[in-house]
């Protein structure tokens, strides 16, 4: 696709179960952001991942949250054992980091989170 | 560490006035810096971006900023509002080591008929 796809686009789960949220990057893009909004608010980053480097993890707020990056491509985000404040806008970007950083970041649409 | 700051909530216009959105940020090295846009139930939209050469950058939507370095500062204009620019704006900034993209508190613009 032409931009950046992120699903389900929205996801409501119960409190304690666990979810998957996905992300499919601009082709081609080795550079990839998963960040979270809370209602109106700014963005929180989450996690950063670079080609075959080893992801920033520094921005998951705890041992609940993981993201794996398949084949350099596309990336899922889970949430284990989900709790009321988990509840947000899960935002994912890509960009192409190659030949500079100075590339700027394609937002998806973001996955609307609520647990109930 | 990097970090941006977006010193005003909300931001009021009248139709067909100049609008100005600051920021302001701190880096470590070179900065690159870019402003979104978010509407409603939606992403975040590139607007533009300052990665070097002219101080004055002009973008998307007839948007313009102007980086100014002595006062690590890079507000974002337009010189007349439209209704339809009223969204949520966000600055951005990432260092030449290639970090990820620090984002400001956002700033709401309500441009008024």
């Amino acid at each position: 696709g032409a931009g950046v796809s992120q699903s389900p686009s929205n996801k409501v789960t119960e409190k304690g179960k666990d979810v998957e949220l996905r992300c499919d990057p601009i082709s081609g893009h080795t550079a990839l952001y998963w960040y979270r909004q809370s209602l109106g608010q700014g963005l929180e980053f989450l996690i950063y991942f670079q080609g075959n480097s080893a992801p920033d993890k520094s921005g998951l707020p705890s041992d609940r949250f993981s993201a794996e990056r398949t084949g350099g491509s596309v990336s899922t985000l889970t949430i284990q054992r989900t709790q009321q404040e988990d509840s947000a806008v899960y935002l994912c970007a890509s960009s192409l980091e190659a030949p500079s950083v100075g590339t700027e970041a394609f937002f998806g649409q973001g996955t609307r989170l609520t647990v109930v | 560490a990097q970090s941006v700051a977006q010193p005003e909530d909300q931001v009021n216009v009248a139709e067909g006035n100049p609008l100005t959105v600051k920021c302001t940020y701190s880096v470590s090295g070179n900065p690159y810096l870019f402003w979104y846009v978010q509407y409603p139930n939606r992403g975040l939209q590139f607007l533009l971006k300052y990665i070097t050469g002219d101080n004055l950058v002009k973008g998307s939507y007839g948007f313009e900023a102007e980086f100014n370095k002595s006062q690590t500062s890079f507000h974002l204009k337009k010189p007349s509002a439209l209704v339809s620019d009223s969204a949520l704006y966000f600055c951005a900034v990432r260092d030449s080591y290639g970090q990820n993209f620090v984002f400001g508190p956002g700033t709401r613009l309500s441009v008024l008929p």
